[in-house]
Protein backbone atom coordinates (compact mmCIF):
# COMPACT_ATOMS: atom_id res chain seq x y z
CA UNK A 1 0.00 0.00 0.00
CA UNK A 2 0.76 3.78 -0.74
CA UNK A 3 1.96 5.70 2.47
CA UNK A 4 3.62 8.90 3.48
CA UNK A 5 6.41 9.17 6.25
CA UNK A 6 7.62 11.66 8.46
CA UNK A 7 9.67 10.22 10.82
CA UNK A 8 9.85 13.30 13.38
CA UNK A 9 7.19 14.52 15.08
CA UNK A 10 8.78 17.24 16.57
CA UNK A 11 12.12 19.35 15.80
CA UNK A 12 13.68 22.05 17.78
CA UNK A 13 16.09 24.62 16.26
CA UNK A 14 18.41 27.32 16.91
CA UNK A 15 17.16 30.87 15.01
CA UNK A 16 19.76 30.76 12.05
CA UNK A 17 20.88 27.44 11.88
CA UNK A 18 19.99 24.79 9.00
CA UNK A 19 16.75 22.88 8.93
CA UNK A 20 16.28 19.31 7.37
CA UNK A 21 12.54 17.66 7.40
CA UNK A 22 12.32 14.13 6.59
CA UNK A 23 9.67 12.28 3.79
CA UNK A 24 9.78 9.22 2.65
CA UNK A 25 7.07 7.60 0.53
CA UNK A 26 6.57 4.26 -0.90
CA UNK A 27 5.13 3.68 -4.02
CA UNK A 28 6.38 1.38 -7.26
CA UNK A 29 6.75 4.55 -9.62
CA UNK A 30 7.71 7.76 -9.13
CA UNK A 31 4.45 9.74 -7.68
CA UNK A 32 4.41 14.04 -7.62
CA UNK A 33 5.69 15.43 -4.45
CA UNK A 34 4.82 18.65 -2.16
CA UNK A 35 5.45 19.95 0.99
CA UNK A 36 3.21 22.26 2.91
CA UNK A 37 3.19 24.38 5.76
CA UNK A 38 0.27 25.03 7.80
CA UNK A 39 0.24 27.78 10.90
CA UNK A 40 -1.99 27.62 13.70
CA UNK A 41 -5.46 27.78 13.40
CA UNK A 42 -4.90 27.91 9.56
CA UNK A 43 -5.10 26.03 6.24
CA UNK A 44 -2.11 24.91 4.54
CA UNK A 45 -0.04 26.90 2.21
CA UNK A 46 2.00 25.89 -0.92
CA UNK A 47 6.04 25.60 -0.13
CA UNK A 48 6.88 23.76 -2.91
CA UNK A 49 6.62 20.48 -5.29
CA UNK A 50 7.69 17.75 -8.13
CA UNK A 51 6.73 16.62 -11.27
CA UNK A 52 9.64 15.96 -12.92
CA UNK A 53 13.12 17.07 -14.25
CA UNK A 54 15.77 18.40 -12.07
CA UNK A 55 15.39 16.65 -8.94
CA UNK A 56 16.49 19.88 -6.61
CA UNK A 57 12.92 22.09 -6.36
CA UNK A 58 13.47 25.82 -5.18
CA UNK A 59 10.22 27.13 -3.47
CA UNK A 60 8.95 29.95 -1.29
CA UNK A 61 10.67 31.29 1.59
CA UNK A 62 13.94 30.07 0.85
CA UNK A 63 12.87 26.20 1.04
CA UNK A 64 14.06 23.65 -1.43
CA UNK A 65 13.95 20.19 -1.65
CA UNK A 66 14.70 17.05 -3.21
CA UNK A 67 13.73 14.41 -4.64
CA UNK A 68 15.83 11.40 -4.28
CA UNK A 69 14.64 7.94 -6.01
CA UNK A 70 17.02 5.65 -4.42
CA UNK A 71 16.23 6.60 -1.18
CA UNK A 72 12.40 7.59 -2.06
CA UNK A 73 12.69 10.72 -0.11
CA UNK A 74 11.72 13.89 -0.53
CA UNK A 75 13.48 16.09 2.12
CA UNK A 76 13.20 19.87 2.78
CA UNK A 77 15.29 21.84 3.83
CA UNK A 78 16.09 25.52 4.82
CA UNK A 79 19.91 26.51 5.18
CA UNK A 80 19.04 29.08 7.90
CA UNK A 81 16.06 28.99 9.84
CA UNK A 82 13.37 32.30 10.67
CA UNK A 83 11.55 32.50 13.71
CA UNK A 84 8.61 33.28 11.23
CA UNK A 85 9.17 29.91 10.12
CA UNK A 86 7.76 27.77 13.27
CA UNK A 87 4.73 26.40 12.15
CA UNK A 88 3.70 22.26 11.26
CA UNK A 89 5.16 20.87 7.73
CA UNK A 90 3.76 18.31 5.54
CA UNK A 91 4.70 16.38 2.96
CA UNK A 92 2.11 14.87 0.37
CA UNK A 93 2.08 12.51 -2.18
CA UNK A 94 -0.15 11.93 -4.87
CA UNK A 95 0.39 8.48 -6.51
CA UNK A 96 -3.33 8.05 -8.29
CA UNK A 97 -5.31 11.16 -10.40
CA UNK A 98 -5.24 14.12 -7.88
CA UNK A 99 -5.35 11.75 -4.69
CA UNK A 100 -3.21 13.69 -1.91
CA UNK A 101 -1.55 11.69 0.88
CA UNK A 102 -0.24 13.63 3.56
CA UNK A 103 1.95 12.83 6.21
CA UNK A 104 1.47 12.95 9.58
CA UNK A 105 3.32 16.29 10.08
CA UNK A 106 6.29 17.28 11.55
CA UNK A 107 6.27 20.38 14.19
CA UNK A 108 8.89 23.05 13.96
CA UNK A 109 10.17 24.92 16.83
CA UNK A 110 12.47 27.84 16.38
CA UNK A 111 14.17 28.65 19.49
CA UNK A 112 15.54 32.11 19.72
CA UNK B 1 -3.35 33.63 -8.11
CA UNK B 2 -5.15 29.88 -6.90
CA UNK B 3 -6.37 31.89 -3.75
CA UNK B 4 -8.99 29.41 -2.15
CA UNK B 5 -11.52 31.33 0.89
CA UNK B 6 -13.36 29.24 3.14
CA UNK B 7 -16.78 30.61 5.18
CA UNK B 8 -16.74 31.39 7.97
CA UNK B 9 -13.87 30.68 9.82
CA UNK B 10 -15.54 29.63 12.81
CA UNK B 11 -18.55 28.94 13.94
CA UNK B 12 -20.46 27.39 17.20
CA UNK B 13 -23.77 25.64 16.72
CA UNK B 14 -25.77 23.70 18.89
CA UNK B 15 -26.03 19.93 18.78
CA UNK B 16 -28.86 18.64 16.48
CA UNK B 17 -28.34 22.00 13.71
CA UNK B 18 -26.61 21.97 10.87
CA UNK B 19 -24.30 23.79 9.77
CA UNK B 20 -23.07 24.80 6.36
CA UNK B 21 -19.40 25.33 5.23
CA UNK B 22 -18.55 27.85 1.93
CA UNK B 23 -15.19 26.91 -0.19
CA UNK B 24 -14.71 29.39 -2.84
CA UNK B 25 -11.81 29.22 -5.63
CA UNK B 26 -11.44 33.27 -5.87
CA UNK B 27 -9.18 33.52 -9.41
CA UNK B 28 -9.78 30.61 -10.83
CA UNK B 29 -12.26 27.26 -11.55
CA UNK B 30 -12.18 24.72 -10.14
CA UNK B 31 -13.71 21.41 -11.14
CA UNK B 32 -12.90 19.57 -8.41
CA UNK B 33 -12.53 20.53 -4.85
CA UNK B 34 -11.51 18.24 -1.56
CA UNK B 35 -12.84 18.41 1.63
CA UNK B 36 -10.52 17.18 4.75
CA UNK B 37 -11.09 17.28 8.26
CA UNK B 38 -8.26 17.96 10.83
CA UNK B 39 -8.23 16.75 14.32
CA UNK B 40 -6.08 18.57 16.95
CA UNK B 41 -2.74 17.64 16.48
CA UNK B 42 -3.38 15.44 13.69
CA UNK B 43 -2.91 15.25 10.06
CA UNK B 44 -5.28 16.09 7.25
CA UNK B 45 -8.42 13.29 6.63
CA UNK B 46 -9.45 13.40 3.07
CA UNK B 47 -13.74 13.42 3.53
CA UNK B 48 -14.25 13.48 -0.24
CA UNK B 49 -13.78 14.93 -3.57
CA UNK B 50 -16.32 17.00 -5.13
CA UNK B 51 -16.98 17.67 -8.69
CA UNK B 52 -18.66 20.42 -10.06
CA UNK B 53 -22.19 19.27 -11.27
CA UNK B 54 -21.36 15.37 -10.20
CA UNK B 55 -22.16 13.21 -6.89
CA UNK B 56 -19.36 13.76 -4.40
CA UNK B 57 -16.36 10.39 -3.72
CA UNK B 58 -16.28 9.93 -0.34
CA UNK B 59 -14.15 8.44 1.31
CA UNK B 60 -14.58 4.58 3.29
CA UNK B 61 -16.16 5.81 6.76
CA UNK B 62 -17.32 8.88 5.87
CA UNK B 63 -21.27 9.16 5.94
CA UNK B 64 -22.31 10.85 2.78
CA UNK B 65 -25.71 11.94 4.48
CA UNK B 66 -23.85 12.95 7.06
CA UNK B 67 -21.74 15.61 5.51
CA UNK B 68 -23.24 16.82 2.30
CA UNK B 69 -21.62 18.42 -0.43
CA UNK B 70 -22.50 20.38 -2.99
CA UNK B 71 -20.47 21.35 -5.99
CA UNK B 72 -23.04 23.61 -8.04
CA UNK B 73 -20.32 25.82 -9.96
CA UNK B 74 -17.14 26.16 -11.05
CA UNK B 75 -15.87 27.93 -7.82
CA UNK B 76 -17.91 26.88 -5.10
CA UNK B 77 -18.62 23.71 -2.86
CA UNK B 78 -20.15 23.60 0.10
CA UNK B 79 -20.03 21.19 2.89
CA UNK B 80 -22.88 21.15 5.57
CA UNK B 81 -22.61 19.28 8.57
CA UNK B 82 -26.01 18.14 9.32
CA UNK B 83 -27.60 17.19 12.87
CA UNK B 84 -24.53 18.14 13.93
CA UNK B 85 -23.04 16.29 17.73
CA UNK B 86 -19.87 17.34 19.79
CA UNK B 87 -18.16 14.85 17.96
CA UNK B 88 -18.40 16.36 15.06
CA UNK B 89 -16.28 19.12 15.98
CA UNK B 90 -13.16 19.77 14.55
CA UNK B 91 -11.28 21.79 11.92
CA UNK B 92 -12.57 21.37 8.22
CA UNK B 93 -10.35 22.54 5.49
CA UNK B 94 -11.13 22.42 1.37
CA UNK B 95 -8.95 22.66 -1.38
CA UNK B 96 -9.12 23.48 -5.09
CA UNK B 97 -7.48 21.62 -7.64
CA UNK B 98 -5.69 23.89 -10.07
CA UNK B 99 -3.84 23.25 -13.11
CA UNK B 100 -3.63 20.61 -16.17
CA UNK B 101 -1.91 18.51 -18.16
CA UNK B 102 -1.30 15.38 -15.20
CA UNK B 103 0.43 18.82 -12.72
CA UNK B 104 -2.29 19.84 -10.38
CA UNK B 105 -1.63 21.23 -7.55
CA UNK B 106 -4.17 21.67 -4.76
CA UNK B 107 -4.66 24.92 -3.05
CA UNK B 108 -6.09 25.06 0.17
CA UNK B 109 -8.57 27.00 2.25
CA UNK B 110 -7.66 28.81 5.42
CA UNK B 111 -10.31 26.13 7.41
CA UNK B 112 -12.98 26.56 9.62
CA UNK B 113 -13.38 25.66 13.30
CA UNK B 114 -16.50 23.67 14.03
CA UNK B 115 -17.50 23.57 17.62
CA UNK B 116 -20.69 21.30 18.58
CA UNK B 117 -22.30 22.60 22.03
Amino acid sequence: AQSVTQPDIHITVSEGASLELRCNYSYGATPYLFWYVQSPGQGLQLLLKYFSGDTLVQGIKGFEAEFKRSQSSFNLRKPSVHWSDAAEYFCAVVYNFNKFYFGSGTKLNVKP
Amino acid sequence: GAVVSQHPSRVICKSGTSVKIECRSLDFQATTMFWYRQFPKQSLMLMATSNEGSKATYEQGVEKDKFLINHASLTLSTLTVTSAHPEDSSFYICSSLYGGGGKETQYFGPGTRLLVL
